[in-house]
């Protein structure tokens, strides 16, 4: 069974540039998550879809940061005009359905640096 | 809110020595769950080990165990017989029954050999 799947691993940007992460998870899954990771930080939630539906978007900065979930499946978080404090590790993650118990799978993460 | 807090920055252990990572969380919620994840360099975070905390029985995986104080709001991982493998960042999370996830801050462990 193939793992969740982030792209790109690592991207470079200059501060107000545009960046956009895509994660495809595990199928079947239908919870889905997109985590910041700081340096030596825990993860923090971003947003949360339940299929196609953001069910939890608090934390997630809108005036900069959007994502998308089209079709349930493939996610896209996109970050516009990136900041200097926006550099950090960006994980997706799923879970198989709905539920605080269920075990989430994370992705490797993508590692953004932005000049 | 629900805070998490993990006081271990770093620990090391001797290869088949037992460790004990701490984790102490605070909330009102009496429906909650409790987790540890690993998250080994450069690799994936995984699961270790989850607590429902309606279950006074602590949970086991392996050479993997926890001690759950629900009164103290604790939550401590004990890891059996280290292996170098286990040489990795460890965070404890606590979800809610709305879903609320929070992560720890980490503890950095690595087996000595």
């Amino acid at each position: 069974e193939a793992g969740v799947v982030q792209s790109p691993r690592y991207k470079i940007i200059e501060k107000k540039q545009p960046v956009a992460f895509w994660c495809n998870p595990i199928s079947g899954h239908n919870t889905l998550y997109w985590y910041l990771q700081n340096l030596g930080q825990g993860p923090e939630l971003l947003i949360r879809y339940e299929n196609e539906e953001a069910v939890d978007d608090s934390q997630l900065p809108k005036d900069r940061f959007s994502a998308e979930r089209l079709k349930g499946v493939d996610s896209t978080l996109k970050i516009q005009p990136a900041e200097l404090g926006d550099s950090a590790v960006y994980l997706c993650a799923s879970s198989w359905r709905e539920g605080a118990y269920n075990e989430q799978f994370f992705g490797p993460g993508t590692r953004l640096t932005v000049l | 809110a629900q805070t998490v807090t993990q006081s271990q920055p770093e620990m090391s252990v001797q290869e088949a020595e037992t460790v004990t990572l701490s984790c102490t969380y605070d909330t009102s919620e009496n429906n909650y769950y409790l987790f540890w994840y690993k998250q080994p360099p450069s690799r994936q975070m995984i699961l270790v080990i989850r607590q429902e905390a309606y279950k006074q029985q602590n949970a086991t995986e392996n050479r993997f165990s926890v001690n759950f104080q629900k009164a103290a709001k604790s939550f401590s991982l004990k890891i059996s017989d280290s292996q170098l493998g286990d040489t990795a960042m460890y965070f404890c999370a606590f979800a809610s029954g709305t879903y609320k996830y929070i992560f720890g801050t980490g503890t950095r462990l690595k087996v000595l050999a």
